[in-house]
C-alpha cells in the first residue's frame, strides 16, 4: 500500500530554523511535494524533489533521499506568518497514471 | 494571476438532500482534482480527470457520489444523498497535463445536519 509519516506537531520560535520530516512508502515513486496551508486557506505549493538533494526557494529549502524513501522541508529564519500545516505528498505513477498522496500534515507553531 | 475557482463557498444541508460543487481550473490545466479533506487531515482524492476523462476514482464512493467534466474545462461534484459523515472541505484543484504542481482553489466547506 501507500502510506507517508509526518509529525503532527512542531513548534519553533521565531527566527529559528525547523525541520519537518517525511517518510514515505509507495509503489511507483517519482516524487515528493510540499505544500502549506493556513487556517481556513487553500493548500498552497511550496517545492518538489524529484531527484535527491536539496532544493532551495528562498527561506524554504527541502530534500530527498529516494534510497530512504525520506524527505524534509527546512524553513529558515521561521516568521510569525509561516504558522500553518505543512504537507509532503508523494506523486505516484501507478497503472492509472500520476496519483498525488498527501500526507495527514504538519502543524507549525510559531511563537514570538 | 489565473485562479482556480470553486463555487459555493459554503453549503450547509440536511442529511439525505441532494449537493453539488462547481469548479473551474486554470486555463489550459487539462488535469483536475477533487478532494475531501477533514478537519486536522491531509486532502483525500475522490477523482482526477484528463481532459474530460476519469483517470481515478478509486477512493470515490460511487454509490452516493458522482462527477463529471464533459468539455474538459469546468467540472461539478455531487453528492446524493448526504450523509452526516460528509461534512469537510471540498478542495478542487489543476495542473498542466502531467504537472507536478497543483493550484487549489477556496473549497467549498460543506456542513450535513
Amino acid at each position: 500500500g501507500q502510506s507517508l509519516e509526518q509529525p503532527s506537531e512542531v513548534t519553533a520560535v521565531e527566527g529559528a530554523i525547523v525541520q519537518i520530516n517525511c517518510t514515505y512508502q509507495t509503489s511507483g515513486f517519482y516524487g515528493l511535494s510540499w505544500y502549506q496551508q493556513h487556517d481556513g486557506g487553500a493548500p498552497t505549493f511550496l517545492s518538489y524533489n524529484a531527484l535527491d538533494g536539496l532544493e532551495e526557494t528562498g527561506r524554504f529549502s527541502s530534500f530527498l533521499s529516494r534510497s530512504d524513501s525520506y524527505g524534509y522541508l527546512l524553513l529558515q529564519e521561521l516568521q510569525m506568518k509561516d504558522s500553518a500545516s505543512y504537507f509532503c505528498a508523494v506523486r505516484d505513477n501507478g497503472a492509472g497514471g500520476f496519483k498525488t498522496i498527501f500526507g495527514a500534515g504538519t502543524r507549525l507553531f510559531v511563537k514570538a | 494571476e489565473a485562479e482556480v475557482a470553486q463555487s459555493p463557498r459554503y453549503k450547509i444541508t440536511e442529511k439525505s438532500q441532494a449537493v453539488a460543487f462547481w469548479c473551474d481550473p486554470i486555463s489550459g490545466h487539462a488535469t483536475l482534482y477533487w478532494y475531501r479533506q477533514i478537519l486536522g487531515q491531509g486532502p483525500e482524492l475522490l477523482v482526477q480527470f484528463q481532459d474530460e476523462s476519469v483517470v481515478d476514482d478509486s477512493q470515490l464512493p460511487k454509490d452516493r457520489f458522482s462527477a463529471e467534466r464533459l468539455k474538459g474545462v469546468d467540472s461539478t461534484l455531487k453528492i446524493q444523498p448526504a450523509e452526516l459523515g460528509d461534512s469537510a472541505m471540498y478542495l478542487c484543484a489543476s495542473s498542466l497535463r502531467q504537472g507536478h504542481e497543483q493550484y487549489f482553489g477556496p473549497g467549498t466547506r460543506l456542513t450535513v445536519t
